[in-house]
């Protein structure tokens, strides 16, 4: 299968201070979703970007589709303690499937 | 907001045993998933389904999994004979339509194999 790779893997930060992560591949994706999964929860849907060069933000959070299609990051501003969980990128290439990224962790630091 | 439902949440099953796994989508999508995530580990997609058939598969949807949409509503996955590597989280996922629509996922459902 196709390997997104995301990095950093984990992130230790202190409330307030902002947060960037990516999400690379060697192949060119058509979609590129963001995800934030609680512990024992699925995945919830924070930001989807369908056109490359896209930038939407989503609150405090602000994502961008790569000009190269093969990259996305996310940015999450002022962080809080509830935005603590592990952050994955998806992209769909043509077709029905979608590949998840390898995750990021974010712990937030009161 | 309308959401993916999944049961049961935890599935406890000796191995060989058979198990199905349940999942009722967003009553209007048209687009179904199943994916699996080890402990630990990342999202890993299964299978698609579409206008009642299996639309793409991965290769770690072998011979021991299916699915089947049997009444409109519900969305299933089997497992035949169950191994201890079968454990894990099991999402549904359902999306509206091809276009320009993302996955919605359910809270999963937890497996063990003993």
């Amino acid at each position: 299968g196709q390997q997104l790779n995301q990095s950093p893997q984990s992130m230790f930060i202190q409330e307030g201070e902002d947060v960037s992560m990516n999400c690379t591949s060697s192949s060119i994706f058509n979609t590129w979703l963001w995800y934030k999964q609680d512990p024992g929860e699925g995945p919830v849907l924070l930001i989807a970007l369908y056109k490359a060069g896209e930038l939407t933000s989503n609150g405090r959070l602000t994502a961008q589709f790569g000009i190269t299609r093969k990259d996305s990051f996310l940015n999450i501003s002022a962080s809080i303690p509830s935005d603590v969980g592990i952050y994955f990128c998806a992209g769909q290439l043509t077709g029905n499937q979608f590949y998840f990224g390898t995750g990021t962790s974010l712990t937030v630091i009161p | 907001e309308p959401e993916v439902t999944q049961t049961p949440s935890h599935q406890v099953t000796q191995m060989g045993q058979e198990v199905i796994l349940r999942c009722v989508p967003i009553s209007n999508h048209l687009y179904f998933y199943w994916y699996r995530q080890i402990l630990g580990q990342k999202v890993e997609f299964l299978v698609s389904f579409y206008n009642n058939e299996i639309s793409e598969k991965s290769e770690i949807f072998d011979d021991q999994f299916s699915v089947e949409r049997p009444d409109g509503s519900n969305f299933t996955l089997k497992i035949r004979s169950t191994k201890l590597e079968d454990s894990a989280m099991y999402f549904c996922a359902s999306r509206r339509d091809s276009l320009r629509q993302p996955q919605h996922f359910g809270d999963g459902t937890r497996l063990s194999i003993l």
